[in-house]
């Protein structure tokens, strides 16, 4: 167990809605990370906040969004749903950003 | 943009040495990871080497980087059946990116 939770496990929708995935960092940790994993694009690095405020864009379609609240936890926005944002969304924890992250159990979207 | 490269698949008897090799192109990647991926399940942290160090050893596993060639593996010694799984090799590298670039993961067979 990471120490990092992400709710909820499973989430299935229909394509043009908005869903929002919720992630909990390790205690202590300030920077929390969005990860996207398909089976054709791998993982990719979506976002990036620390201590509230955001650091780095990686990939990230413009539909989606995220944000880290004052207690850190984030959660991560996906609007106008399509058929290929079906992935498994991970977020990460670390203390800073130069340190070793820490992944949660991810939340599976299916998209239909 | 950066890349990082792992062979698909790799097949070994139980009681046998693995080692599952990853290239990297980004000169400037300053930390190097080792995660694991079981079915269903997030990415573990296995380990990870800094880049001004050539070889790290934590008990059965042990990382090797040649920083020339940059080529880093991940040797586990008395291969398990519980260490079947994907292994992914990530790099930082820091600077505006922030997140972690992965290989697409190299899935680990245990023979009996």
């Amino acid at each position: 167990d990471s120490g990092v939770t992400q709710t909820p496990k499973h989430l299935i929708t229909a394509t043009g809605q908005r869903v929002t995935l919720r992630c909990s960092p390790r205690s202590g940790d300030l920077s929390v990370y969005w990860y996207q994993q398909s089976l054709d694009q791998g993982l990719q690095f979506l976002i990036h906040y620390y201590n509230g405020e955001e650091r780095a864009k990686g990939n990230i379609l413009e539909r989606f969004s995220a944000q880290q609240f004052p207690d850190l936890h984030s959660e991560l926005n996906l609007s106008s749903l399509e058929l290929g944002d079906s992935a498994l969304y991970f977020c990460a924890s670390s203390p800073s950003p130069s340190y070793e992250q820490y992944f949660g159990p991810g939340t599976r979207l299916t998209v239909t | 943009g950066e890349d990082v490269e792992q062979s698909l698949f790799l097949s070994v008897r139980e009681g046998d040495s693995s080692v599952i090799n990853c290239t990297y192109t980004d000169s400037s990647s300053t930390y190097l990871y080792w995660y694991k991926q079981e079915p269903g399940a997030g990415l573990q942290l296995l380990t990870y080497i800094f880049s001004n160090m050539d070889m790290k050893q934590d008990q059965r596993l042990t990382v090797l980087l040649n920083k020339k060639d940059k080529h880093l593996s991940l040797r586990i010694a008395d291969t398990q059946t519980g260490d079947s799984a994907i292994y992914f090799c990530a790099e930082y590298s820091g600077g505006g990116a922030d997140g972690l670039t992965f290989g697409k993961g190299t899935h680990l067979i245990i023979q009996p």
